[in-house]
């Protein structure tokens, strides 16, 4: 079975550019979640997507966006790219909704901005 | 607030030793907790979780937790260490925060196996 899948995995932007990074989740898995790690802030909740809606949203302004397809692969964008968001951005999925539920982490995707 | 504390950023071991990686938490209602490990430029992996049931909790790789309500600590232990267990560890809780229930991590504690 293919674990959680995100492209691209390395990329390098400007301040100013935009970016969007890409996640297909487990086959049968319909939740979504991304993260943004950074050595000074740790793990950050981003967003949650569930059957196309976004349930769940973290403290990160709105040049953070994200949007889930029909078949529950998602992608997160992130516009006016400054270099503080220089980070790991990790997408994870789950089967459902339940809270008891551990996360699928897939390898991440790496974002520079200079 | 909805906390999770790692109080040790990093925890040094000799192979073959025991090891415990600490984890305190703040919620309110019943904690789902959950432990994950981070290699080097890779995702996280499920350790293991506590939903409900026995307080001790037995996971992949060997690792067990113990979940004491009393003290709202979910410490992280392995019987005997190895080399390649060294890697970063996040202790999380499920948690309701500003509305919306999410998985909020610890600051994560670096665990070094020496030879």
């Amino acid at each position: 079975k293919a674990g959680v899948t995100q492209t691209p995995r390395y990329l390098i932007k400007t301040r100013g550019q935009q970016v969007t990074l890409s996640c297909s989740p487990i086959s049968g898995h319909r939740s979504v979640s991304w993260y943004q790690q950074t050595p000074g802030q740790g793990l950050q909740f981003l967003f949650e997507y569930f059957s196309e809606t976004q349930r769940n949203k973290g403290n990160f302004p709105g040049r953070f966006s994200g949007r889930q397809f029909s078949n529950s692969r998602s992608e997160m964008n992130v516009s006016t790219l400054e270099l503080g968001d220089s980070a790991l951005y990790l997408c994870a999925s789950t089967r459902g909704t339940t809270n008891t539920g551990e996360l699928f982490f897939g390898e991440g995707s790496r974002l520079t901005v200079l | 607030a909805q906390s999770v504390a790692q109080p040790e950023d990093q925890v040094n071991v000799a192979e073959g030793n025991p090891l415990t990686v600490k984890c305190t938490y703040s919620v309110s209602g019943n904690p789902y907790l959950f432990w994950y490990v981070q290699y080097p430029n890779r995702g996280l992996q499920f350790l293991l979780k506590y939903i409900t049931g026995d307080n001790l909790v037995k996971g992949s790789y060997g690792f067990e937790a113990e979940f004491n309500k009393s003290q709202t600590s979910f410490h992280l232990k392995k019987p005997s260490a190895l080399v390649s267990d060294s890697a970063l560890y996040f202790c999380a809780v499920r948690a309701l925060s500003g509305g919306y229930n999410k998985l909020i991590f610890g600051a994560g504690t670096r665990l070094a196996v020496h030879p």
